[in-house]
């Protein structure tokens, strides 16, 4: 069955710093992989997603991912984060079949440090 | 008024209530979800309906009984709910199949449930 983890449940970083957050997935075919963010009291947005071709994805806010199908890993990255990017991201695999079935992962929220 | 709308954004209810959550997508979208939001745990795909048919039932407990009466607007009825069921309730829409590559959900603010 096809799961998605994010390790890391919070992460701090300063204003200004560098960011990668982990997504690993478990999918025996080429998946469809997103990035999604929730903002406090707010639904969730779409950051990026990877269908095929270039493994290295760029998306809405700065932020890029980078598909590793060695790893099982789709990793989301920002150069300089903003305190504005203070939220929840959650990564999400989706199948390629008739399922309308995206599996998320659990989340990782991440603070912003002034 | 544009993207996806819900409402009630908060609801207090017993558990002997009857209450509906009520979803509405101005973006003529096909399929139309719900999404149960808990703490801790990650979104768990409750309902979805493509053209008004629903093509997705995740083990939902009756009490919680979904309603599509056109592309627009979706429903979600709640009776006799138990308070481990308090959570954000997401409703979400996708112009195709959200795990087709063309795929993308549009998520609404949520309606946060509370269960006495």
């Amino acid at each position: 069955a096809q799961s998605v983890t994010q390790p890391d449940i919070h992460i701090t970083v300063s204003e200004g710093a560098s960011l990668e957050l982990r997504c690993n997935y478990s999918y025996g075919a080429t998946p469809y992989l997103f990035w999604y963010v929730q903002s406090p009291g707010q639904g969730l947005q779409l950051l990026l997603k990877y269908f095929s071709g270039d493994t290295l994805v760029q998306g809405i806010k700065g932020f890029e991912a980078e598909f590793k199908r060695s790893q099982s890993s789709f990793n989301l990255r920002k150069p300089s984060v903003h305190w504005s990017d203070a939220a929840e991201y959650f990564c999400a695999v989706g199948v390629e079949d008739s399922s309308y079935k995206l599996i998320f992962g659990s989340g990782t929220r991440l603070l912003v440090r002034p | 008024e544009t993207g996806v709308t819900q409402t009630p954004r908060h609801l207090v209810m017993g558990m002997t209530n009857k209450k509906s959550l009520k979803c509405e997508q101005h973006l003529g979208h096909n399929a139309m979800y719900w999404y149960k939001q808990s703490a801790k745990k990650p979104l768990e795909l409750m309902f979805v309906y493509s053209l008004e048919e629903r093509v997705e039932n995740n083990s939902v407990p009756s009490r919680f009984s979904p309603e599509c009466p056109n592309s627009s607007h979706l429903f979600l009825h709640l009776h006799t709910l138990q308070p481990e069921d308090s959570a954000l309730y997401l409703c979400a829409s996708s112009q195709e199949k959200a795990g087709a590559n063309t795929g993308e959900l549009f998520f609404g603010e949520g309606s946060r449930l509370t269960v006495l």
